[in-house]
């Protein structure tokens, strides 16, 4: 069965501070797809990043970067020099090969509150 | 462009009462789905279709029923309320099939007394 596990429920930053939110995944797949979105505090989910399982490169776009590694079976996402507008939860989630957002499996969610 | 759209936002209901939750997509996506969003669990997987006519059950579909008569509309029937229905419910849509993201409506927070 996949399941997707963040084990960070609250992290509390100040601003400019860099951190790094964890995601562990497993599935028995070899080929799967990794989503983060984002969701602020007027409640709606963004997109932010898909991974598929062949591209362990890093990305990195702005302040926000994720590490991809298959050999740990984690997706972890950092922002760089925080600021209080990054204040949401953050979810992690994991689709398999043949599907994609519509269905997927999510994480339980970091809450990330930045103070000024 | 509204993007995919649900009402209402918010609702209460009696136990044993039923309801429809709607949700309207106006970007042609094949791909459709309803989520829960419970406090500390993440989003859930509800009921899911693939194109008009075709659904199919996700993670937690018991006690709600779907139908899919148009690729525009994705509407949620909950057939006799319970206050474990008590939840956020996300409906979404999707382009494609392979990893493409989901684009999610505002959500409905619906609460069951």
């Amino acid at each position: 069965a996949q399941k997707v596990t963040q084990a960070q429920t609250e992290i509390s930053v100040v601003e400019k501070e860099d951190v790094t939110l964890d995601c562990v995944y497993e599935t028995r797949d070899t080929t799967y797809y990794l989503f983060w979105y984002k969701q602020p505090p007027s409640g709606e989910l963004v997109f932010l990043i898909r991974r598929n399982s062949f591209d362990e490169q890093n990305e990195i776009s702005g302040r926000y970067s994720w590490n991809f590694q298959k050999s740990t079976s984690s997706f972890n996402f950092t922002i760089t020099a925080s600021q209080v507008v990054d204040s949401a939860v953050y979810f992690c989630a994991l689709s398999d090969w043949n599907t994609g957002g519509f269905k997927t499996i999510f994480g339980a969610g970091t809450r990330l509150f930045v103070k000024a | 462009n509204a993007g995919v759209t649900q009402t209402p936002k918010f609702q209460v209901l009696k136990t044993g009462q039923s309801m429809t939750l709607q949700c309207a997509q106006d970007m042609n996506h094949e791909y459709m789905s309803w989520y829960r969003q419970d406090p500390g669990m993440g989003l859930r997987l509800i009921h899911y279709s693939v194109g008009a006519g075709i659904t199919d059950q996700g993670e937690v579909p018991n006690g709600y029923n779907v139908s899919r008569s148009t690729t525009e509309d994705f509407p949620l029937r909950l057939l006799s309320a319970a206050p474990s229905q008590t939840s956020v419910y996300f409906c979404a849509s999707s382009p494609g099939r392979r990893g493409t993201e989901a684009f999610f409506g505002q959500g409905t927070r619906l609460t069951v007394v």
